[in-house]
């Protein structure tokens, strides 16, 4: 089974400071993803990267940055964490043309 | 941005009822997915649906995409307690990659 792996569940960090969100998955997938969920407001795509090395903004890019060294690493950095981020983070991946994304377990950020 | 709108957002039915979700947009898709949502965990495929008028069938639950390709439904029979989660659908509508998901139905089907 594709496993995507969210290494931090839970977080809990404080105005301003920095924040790196990672994301592995295991399965040579091509393209990998940066959601944001919030209640009535389902799934927000933020970024995703297409190969490594490249990256694109989705509908909610502003005060998010990401990095793909390896194809098989996807990060979200939160430069200066605001009390609007707080929310859960999920991560997917799928190979080109799938149509098929597989999530990881998610990231629930909160920021005070 | 190209909406995927679903309703109804909440659904609270008991055991054995049938009920229908639907996913409706303006935008066309070459194909629409339905993921469903557990408590503290990401979403999970549950199909895909590609061509227009297509039905699939998972168990009890049964899939349309719609003939102009731009809505789906999701009908659930004779609900049991595991279908509890969040329903979401979702579609790439330019083919780019940038996957919009429905802001969702949150189902509880109570014993």
């Amino acid at each position: 089974d594709v496993k995507v792996t969210q290494s931090s569940r839970y977080l809990v960090k404080r105005t301003g400071e920095k924040v790196f969100l990672e994301c592995v998955q295991d399965m040579d997938h091509e393209n990998m993803f940066w959601y944001r969920q919030d209640p009535g407001l389902g799934l927000r795509l933020i970024y995703f990267s297409y190969d490594v090395k490249m990256k694109e903004k989705g509908d909610i890019p502003e005060g998010y940055s990401v990095s793909r060294e390896k194809k098989e690493r996807f990060s979200l950095i939160l430069e200066s964490a605001s009390t609007n981020q707080t929310s859960m983070y999920l991560c997917a991946s799928d190979y080109s043309g799938a149509n098929v994304l597989t999530f990881g377990a998610g990231s629930r950020l909160t920021v005070l | 941005t190209q909406l995927l709108e679903q309703s109804p957002q909440f659904l609270s039915i008991q055991e054995g009822e049938n009920l229908t979700v639907y996913c409706n947009s303006s935008s066309v898709f070459s194909s629409l997915q339905w993921y469903r949502q557990e408590p503290g965990e990401g979403p999970v495929l549950l199909v895909t649906v590609v061509t227009g008028g297509e039905v699939k069938k998972l168990k009890r639950l049964t899939f349309q995409f719609g003939d102009a390709r731009k809505d789906s439904s999701l009908h659930i029979t004779a609900a049991q307690p595991g279908d509890t989660g969040l329903y979401l659908c979702a579609g790439d509508p330019s083919g780019t990659y940038k996957y919009i998901f429905g802001t969702g139905t949150r189902l509880k089907v109570l014993a």
